[in-house]
């Protein structure tokens, strides 16, 4: 899982509540991502930056909030208005953005459940 | 639009045998082409990509891939599969012309059996 650490490893939800999932990546990548992945499915894109202070909505993005702060922090945030949360949920970076050949290192995941 | 095809779900061979992995794509424009290794619980390990040039890519664990422009594939390759090879596998696509996001296939769950 190279540079990049998730945590929590799992974590489970009220219904109602706001939950924040952690990436920190220490390789220097200026790109970041997070993807949701449901059984069966592929990997879907909820948001990428490709800079600090700068960030995009992805196919996904309804439901949930991130920022980017600091170079190597992506936190995600999964509020109470996304009606179906429970997922896996992957981030990942890349150094440089999307016009790049560069391959995206993936963390471990968070495996997030609503009670 | 771009879109990644993993025409089959599941894949089974046995220990020893080859192993093929099948992706089609689509871009508008000429592509990227990915493949990454899922493990249980697990985040998603680069294998392999395809940038230009020659059209058999190698990569780790011994596998290969071809790109086939003209049937717009990237299958994926091992001359000899292993018990450890069993995992899940995403073919993504990436236009390089339009500065595009990734998009990855729903995967292919390769079972190796001894």
């Amino acid at each position: 899982d190279g540079g990049i650490t998730q945590s929590p490893k799992y974590l489970f939800r009220k219904e109602g509540q706001n939950v924040t999932l952690s990436c920190e990546q220490n390789l220097n990548h200026d790109a970041m991502y997070w993807y949701r992945q449901d059984p069966g499915q592929g990997l879907r894109l909820i948001y990428y930056s490709q800079i600090v202070n700068d960030f995009q909505k992805g196919d996904i993005a309804e439901g949930y909030s991130v920022s980017r702060e600091k170079k190597e922090s992506f936190p995600l945030t999964v509020t109470s208005a996304q009606k179906n949360p429970t997922a896996f949920y992957l981030c990942a970076s890349s150094i440089v953005g999307l016009a790049s050949y560069n391959e995206q290192f993936f963390g471990p995941g968070t495996r997030l459940t609503v009670l | 639009a771009q879109s990644v095809a993993q025409p089959e779900d599941q894949v089974n061979v046995a220990e020893g045998n080859p192993l093929t992995v099948k992706c089609t794509y689509s871009v508008s424009g000429n592509p990227y082409l990915f493949w990454y290794v899922q493990y249980p619980n697990r985040g998603l390990q680069f294998l392999l990509k395809y940038i230009t040039g020659d059209n058999l890519v190698k990569g780790s664990y011994g596998f290969e891939a071809e790109f086939n422009k003209s049937q717009t594939s990237f299958h994926l390759k091992k001359p000899s599969a292993l018990v450890s090879d069993s995992a899940l596998y995403f073919c993504a696509v990436r236009d390089r012309t339009n500065a595009g996001k990734s998009t990855f296939g729903d995967g292919t769950t390769l079972t190796v059996k001894p």
